[in-house]
C-alpha cells in the first residue's frame, strides 16, 4: 500500500462548485504540505502544517482553504473554484531534520 | 515569486552523452533538494545537500552545493533512457521546512 494517497485522483468540475481533495499518510510524519503544478512553474506552494494545530500559508493560498483533520489526514478545499485553478495537486508528507519530502500519486482537477 | 530558475528548461540527448542541470538563485537556502518526477506520479527526492559547497554522488548522478549556497548543479554522466524525467531542485528557507520549487527540467534520453 501507497504511504501517501490522494482522492480523487481526478476530478472535473465547474466554476463556482466547492472542491476537496484528500490527502492521507501512513507515515506517521507531522509535517504536511500542499502543492500545486503548473507547466514550467514546478511545484507552489499553497499551504501546510506541522502539526495538528499548525496550518500556515504558502505562495498562493488565496482561494484555497485547509483542514488537518488528524495527523495522518490533510484536506484541501477550492471554496469556488475558478478556470485558472486546473492544475495538479500534490500532497506530501515529511519529518526529520533532512526532512525528505514523500509525495502523493496526484490529483489532476480541471475546472471548466 | 519565483526564486529558483533551472536551466535548461528543456534537454533532449543521446543515450551515452553527459549533462548538467543548474539550479540558481539570488537567495540563500539552509539545504537544497533534487527531485526526479516521472508522468503520473510524485516528485522522489535523489539527494539532499547542506553544506556549502558539498558534493554528492548517486551512481552517475554528481550532486553539487554552491559554495554560497545559493546555486546547485546536478551532473549525469552517460545518460541511460531510464534517466528520461522531470528534475526539480528544492530549497529551504531560512532553516524551515518549506521549501520552494525551482521551474524544473524536462530531461529526454534516446536511445
Amino acid at each position: 500500500d501507497a504511504d501517501v494517497t490522494q482522492t480523487p485522483r481526478n476530478r472535473i468540475t465547474k466554476t463556482g462548485k466547492r472542491i476537496m481533495l484528500e490527502c492521507s499518510q501512513t507515515k506517521g510524519h507531522d509535517r504536511m504540505y500542499w502543492y500545486r503544478q503548473d507547466p514550467g512553474l514546478g511545484l507552489r506552494l499553497i499551504y501546510y502544517s506541522f502539526d495538528v494545530k499548525d496550518i500556515n500559508k504558502g505562495e498562493i493560498s488565496d482561494g484555497y482553504s485547509v483542514s488537518r483533520q488528524a495527523q495522518a489526514k490533510f484536506s484541501l478545499s477550492l471554496e469556488s473554484a475558478i478556470p485558472n485553478q486546473t492544475a495538479l495537486y500534490f500532497c506530501a508528507t515529511s519529518e526529520g531534520s533532512l526532512d525528505t519530502q514523500y509525495f502523493g500519486p496526484g490529483t489532476r482537477l480541471t475546472v471548466l | 515569486t519565483q526564486l529558483l530558475e533551472q536551466s535548461p528548461q528543456f534537454l533532449s540527448i543521446q543515450e551515452g552523452e553527459n549533462l548538467t542541470v543548474y539550479c540558481n538563485s539570488s537567495s540563500v537556502f539552509s539545504s537544497l533538494q533534487w527531485y526526479r518526477q516521472e508522468p503520473g506520479e510524485g516528485p522522489v527526492l535523489l539527494v539532499t545537500v547542506v553544506t556549502g559547497g558539498e558534493v554528492k554522488k548517486l551512481k552517475r548522478l554528481t550532486f553539487q552545493f554552491g559554495d554560497a549556497r545559493k546555486d546547485s548543479s546536478l551532473h549525469i554522466t552517460a545518460a541511460q533512457p531510464g534517466d528520461t524525467g522531470l528534475y526539480l531542485c528544492a530549497g529551504a528557507m531560512g532553516g524551515t521546512y518549506k521549501y520552494i520549487f525551482g521551474t524544473g527540467t524536462r530531461l529526454k534520453v534516446l536511445a
